[in-house]
């Protein structure tokens, strides 16, 4: 069965430093979106991607933080100078598209700690 | 935004015992998820459920589009179904985004 798949699955990182979350999404998928849920805190959305551009982002989807599709698989999210409050499980999804996203399909998470 | 409500927010159960799990929401929806997210953190795709009634072996869900409300039916508990449950929703715009509850926690035990 066709999965979402995040690499890496946890990055420890100095503060200040660039990171980079890579997923590869459903392949036949037209909507992409990145989540990030604090520990013990609940989901919440950071962007949504669709036709190569940013359709809807968040409050906390700041300058710092980009997105993008260098080819035809990959989607990645990068914080360009890490916080302490960054640490956080990073999800990325996507849907097939259509009329609406209709279901969603989440991959396994990228654990960042940022010391 | 949506508001997502979760009921009850922990949860404890012996093993063998049935629990429901309540999803309210302040909007109408037209897309309706519940996922459970284990020890490790990863989100499991329960059910896609934006309106009836699915079952998957001891698990089913019952979403009430018109009444705004979801149910997760968990029966003969096993340790394994420990971990948090969440319920999220979407509008069902284009490019619309899914607003998720603060989860169900849920600890079963032996």
């Amino acid at each position: 069965e066709p999965e979402v798949t995040q690499t890496p699955s946890h990055q420890v990182t100095q503060m200040g430093q660039e990171v980079i979350l890579r997923c590869v999404p459903i392949s036949n998928h037209l909507y992409f979106y990145w989540y990030r849920q604090i520990l013990g805190q609940k989901v919440e959305f950071l962007v949504s991607f669709y036709n190569n551009e940013i359709s809807e982002k968040s409050e906390i989807f700041d300058d710092q933080f980009s997105v993008e599709r260098p080819d035809g698989s990959n989607f990645t999210l990068k914080i360009r100078s890490t916080k302490l409050e960054d640490s956080a499980m990073y999800f990325c999804a996507s849907g097939r598209g259509g009329l609406n996203p209709g279901e969603l399909f989440f991959g396994e998470g990228s654990r960042l700690t940022v010391l | 935004g949506i508001q997502v409500e979760q009921s009850p927010p922990d949860l404890i159960l012996q093993e063998g015992a049935n629990s429901t799990l309540r999803c309210n929401f302040s909007d109408s929806v037209n897309n309706l998820q519940w996922f459970h997210q284990n020890p490790w953190g990863q989100l499991i795709n329960l059910f896609y459920i934006p309106s009836g009634t699915k079952q998957n072996g001891r698990l089913s869900a019952t979403t009430v589009a018109t009444e705004r409300y979801s149910l997760l039916y968990i029966s003969s508990s096993q340790t394994t179904d420990s971990g948090v449950y969440f319920c999220a929703v979407e509008r069902g715009y284009n490019f619309n985004k899914f607003y998720f509850g603060s989860g169900t926690k849920l600890n079963v035990k032996p």
